[in-house]
Formats: structure tokens, sequence, C-alpha cells
């Protein structure tokens, strides 16, 4: 069972860098999948942050690709997300997300989920 | 970007109810569309994909339909524990994008 765990600070000064990980465990991160980071508001809807292959290669947000990188680490079967410039704005539920293509992309498998606070 | 709107954004009904979600496209994605559902504190899980694919473990309950730009999430009759948001996606473009999300609440 591929399971997913982010970590990260849950507090973030505004102006400042959030970096999370996401452990991936019961499946290598070098398997046919794409890996994201997808957030959550406190009450609104879900928002795409991002997405790794193992290859390296990335596809972002165009409204957020200014500010953020995403990294994948194989040999330690995990992945990075790196967001600058935070604001208020920034403060949600970061998962990180599992994708699988068929015909289309779709997340199988999702991480609980961390809180992160962009305060002062 | 791809526009997704849901309708309604919530919903009233009662257990034993046919329920049914419309997710529009601002243009078309083929079947490029997935479902999930999302209880509180809790991650979004899938229900479907591809349109219309039913995810290994979803009761059969849940069913998708629709191509282009119009795409509907039934479920034919609604138990207890499928009160919750509902979400869809595409993946069309490279850039995925949700709808805002519809709240199934009980009647």
């Amino acid at each position: 069972q591929v399971q997913l765990q982010e970590s990260g600070p849950g507090l973030v000064k505004p102006s400042g860098t959030l970096s999370l990980t996401c452990a991936v465990s019961g499946g290598s991160i070098s398997g046919g999948y794409w890996w994201s980071w997808v957030r959550q508001p406190p009450g609104k809807e879900l928002d795409w942050i991002g997405e790794i292959y193992h290859s390296g290669s990335t596809n972002y947000n165009p409204s957020l690709t200014s500010r953020v990188t995403i990294s994948v680490e194989k040999s330690k079967n995990q992945f990075s997300l790196k967001l600058t410039s935070l604001t208020a704005a920034d403060t949600a539920v970061y998962y990180c997300a599992r994708a699988r293509a068929t015909v289309d992309k779709f997340f199988d498998y999702w991480g609980r989920g961390t809180l992160v606070t962009v305060s002062s | 970007d791809i526009q997704m709107t849901q309708s309604p954004s919530s919903l009233s009904a009662s257990v034993g109810d046919r329920v049914a979600i419309t997710c529009r496209a601002s243009q078309t994605i083929s079947t490029y569309l997935s479902w999930y559902q999302q209880k509180p504190g809790k991650a979004p899980q899938v229900l479907i994909y591809d349109a219309s694919s039913l995810q290994s473990g979803v009761p059969s309950r849940f069913s998708g339909s629709g191509s282009g730009t119009h795409f509907t999430l039934t479920i034919s009759s609604l138990q207890p524990e499928d009160f919750a948001t509902y979400y869809c996606q595409q993946s069309y473009s490279t850039f995925l994008t949700f709808g805002q999300g519809t709240r199934l609440e009980i009647k």
C-alpha cells in the first residue's frame, strides 16, 4: 500500500520561504507516476501547485511559477516543495499526492495534509 | 487555463435519494475528468476517473458520465457516509484545475 507523508514547519513568516517534504513509502518514486503538491485554504477549494516526474521534469501552476520549485530525491524516495515570498494568502493545508495517468491524470494516493500558517 | 464550474454549490438530500452533481468545463476536455470526495479534515479520495471509470474499491452507487464540456456525477442511492464535499478535476491541460466543490448535506 502506497503511503505519502508530508513534513515541514506549521508556521512561517510573511515574505519567508515554505519548505515541505513528502516521503513516499510502499512504492518507488521512480515508477511511472507524477508527484504533485495540492493546497487548500481553510474552507476553500483545492488548488494545484505543481508536479514532478522522477526524471526531474516539472509542471507548475502558472499563477505560482515565479515562486515555486518542486524537486525530487530518488535516493530518499521523496520529493519537496519550496514556495517563496509568502503572504497570508498562502495559508492552507498542503497535500502531496500521486498522479496516475490512464486517459486522464488523476490523484490515486494522497498524504494526510499539513496545515501551514503564514503569520508574523 | 481551463475553468471548471460545478453546480449546485450545495445540495440537501436524504438517505436513499438519487442525486446528480454537474461539472462544466470552459473548453472541451474530452474525457479528461475525475471526481473526488472529501470529508472534513481528510484528504480527497478519487471516485471516478476518465469521466466514467469507477476507481477500485468505490461503491457501484457512484457513477460518472459526460464528455466534451459537460459531466455528471450520480449517486444512485445516498448512504449516510456519502455526505461530504465533491470536486471535479480536469487534466486535459498540463495546468490541472479543480471545480469549486459541491457540498452535499443531510436534509
